[in-house]
């Protein structure tokens, strides 16, 4: 069966502070990888996706950056943290057709900048 | 672009029925999904629509009519664990059919 992790689950980080998130997909190969960030009480923003190996397709233009360096490690990155990324950062998998729209989500990594 | 809207809130109490509409606008339609959401997890998924009609799981039916861009989860014999946040979710055309664009979630109270 598939399995999604991430980590950390929590964190706390001052602004201007780096970022690293990161997120692992077993059980699946050549999935379609995404990150979202959610804010308290709103929904999902698709923040970038992957569809293989070093490529990464940016949706929303932000100090954010991502990287998938194997085929089921997703990273999210931040040279320098600002107020305004906070919020809950889920990592979701999906295999790449075109029957359903079926995502799954990871645990989620609640990030607070302080 | 995608946008959608539902309400923000709904209050029932258990063993009721509650209806959650969600009406949507796209560049390109390729199906209405459903997921849940329970505070401080992770959103999992519940049902897909391609097209019209009323599919059903258990306690939990979703309907979609593409001709009005509408759709809604329909969700009966309501307990206190279904208190959660429900969000629709259609295809991102911009980004080939391989993304989501939600809406905001409707946050619902289920009551004794």
């Amino acid at each position: 069966s598939q399995t999604i992790h991430q980590w950390p689950a929590t964190l706390v980080q001052p602004v201007g502070s780096p970022l690293s998130l990161e997120c692992t997909v077993e059980g699946t190969s050549n999935p379609n990888l995404y990150w979202y960030r959610q804010a308290a009480g709103r929904g999902l923003q698709l923040l970038f996706y992957s569809v293989g190996i070093g490529q990464i397709s940016s949706e929303v233009p932000q100090n954010l950056s991502a990287s998938r360096p194997q085929d089921r490690q997703f990273i999210l990155s931040s040279k320098k943290l600002l107020l305004s990324d906070s919020g809950f950062y889920l990592c979701a998998w999906k295999v790449d057709t075109y029957v359903a729209d079926t995502q799954y989500f990871g645990p989620g990594t609640r990030l607070t900048v302080l | 672009g995608q946008s959608l809207e539902q309400p923000s809130e709904v209050t029932a109490v258990e063993g009721a029925i509650v209806q959650i509409n969600c009406t949507y606008q796209t560049s390109g339609f390729y199906g209405l999904s459903w997921y849940q959401q329970h505070d401080g997890g992770a959103p999992t998924f519940l049902s897909y629509n391609a097209l019209d009609g009323l599919e059903e799981t258990g306690r939990f039916s979703s309907f979609l009519s593409r001709s009005d861009s509408y759709g809604y989860l329909l969700l009966q014999e309501l307990q206190m664990k279904d208190s959660a946040s429900y969000f629709c979710a259609v295809r991102d055309g911009h980004t080939g059919r391989r993304a989501l664009t939600f809406g905001s979630g409707t946050r619902l109270q289920v009551q004794p």
